[in-house]
């Protein structure tokens, strides 16, 4: 199984500004995956991330908004770009090894 | 358009009895589908899948039923305990490695 760790846990920001979320895999994974879950729903998914590639964002998610890298097999970041209420959610890192594993999620409030 | 979703948002049981969770999927392309569990603070947890060939899989005090005719999933966890608390969503596959996830449902487990 992957254990996966994000950082920060949680943060409360200012519209405007931008946050990004540090996720690290205890393994090498191919596939990775950033969701958002919004208080009381289900999850979204923003985008895969595979290492040496361009991530690919679902509809509704764009690049400029929500920038992610993926420099090797273990680490991946994500941004929340020029923030607004609208983004305070929980993010999620997640990777694909047999089964979907999932980080703890980043809980992110925009005042 | 094709969804999948939960009839019940909120399911409260007491301890010792039996839970069971429903999930009405549309696409009757389906192949693949999940159950997770996600607890207060935490990211999704993979508790059992089965595939479209199956009716019936079982795992430890949960089972998965699985009707194709009316597309309908169900969870039920057997002697129900207060560490079973916790969201439960369904997620389907549709031919790829990518699961889209239900709307959820909180399962209380009264002492």
């Amino acid at each position: 199984s992957a254990v996966i760790s994000q950082k920060p846990s949680r943060d409360i920001c200012q519209r405007g500004t931008s946050l990004t979320i540090q996720c690290q895999v205890d393994s090498q994974v191919t596939m990775m995956f950033w969701y958002r879950q919004q208080p009381g729903q289900s999850l979204t998914l923003i985008a895969t991330a595979n290492q040496g590639s361009e991530a690919t964002y679902e509809s509704g998610f764009v690049i400029d908004k929500f920038p992610i890298s993926r420099p090797n097999l273990t680490f991946s970041t994500l941004t929340v770009s020029n923030m607004s209420p609208e983004d305070s959610s929980i993010y999620l890192c997640s990777v694909l090894e047999g089964e979907q594993y999932f980080g703890p999620g980043t809980r992110l409030t925009v005042t | 358009g094709e969804s999948v979703g939960l009839h019940l948002p909120t399911l409260s049981v007491q301890e010792g009895d039996n839970s069971i969770i429903n999930c009405a999927y549309s696409n009757s392309a389906s192949d693949y589908f999940i159950w997770y569990k996600q607890e207060s603070g935490k990211g999704p947890q993979f508790i059992i899948d089965i595939r479209s060939n199956m009716d019936k899989r079982q795992g430890q005090r949960v089972t998965v039923l699985l009707n194709k005719t009316v597309k309908h999933l169900s969870l039920q966890i057997a002697a129900t305990q207060p560490g079973d608390s916790a969201v439960y969503f369904c997620a389907e596959n549709r031919g790829s490695y990518i699961p889209t996830f239900g709307r959820g449902t909180s399962l209380i487990v009264h002492p």
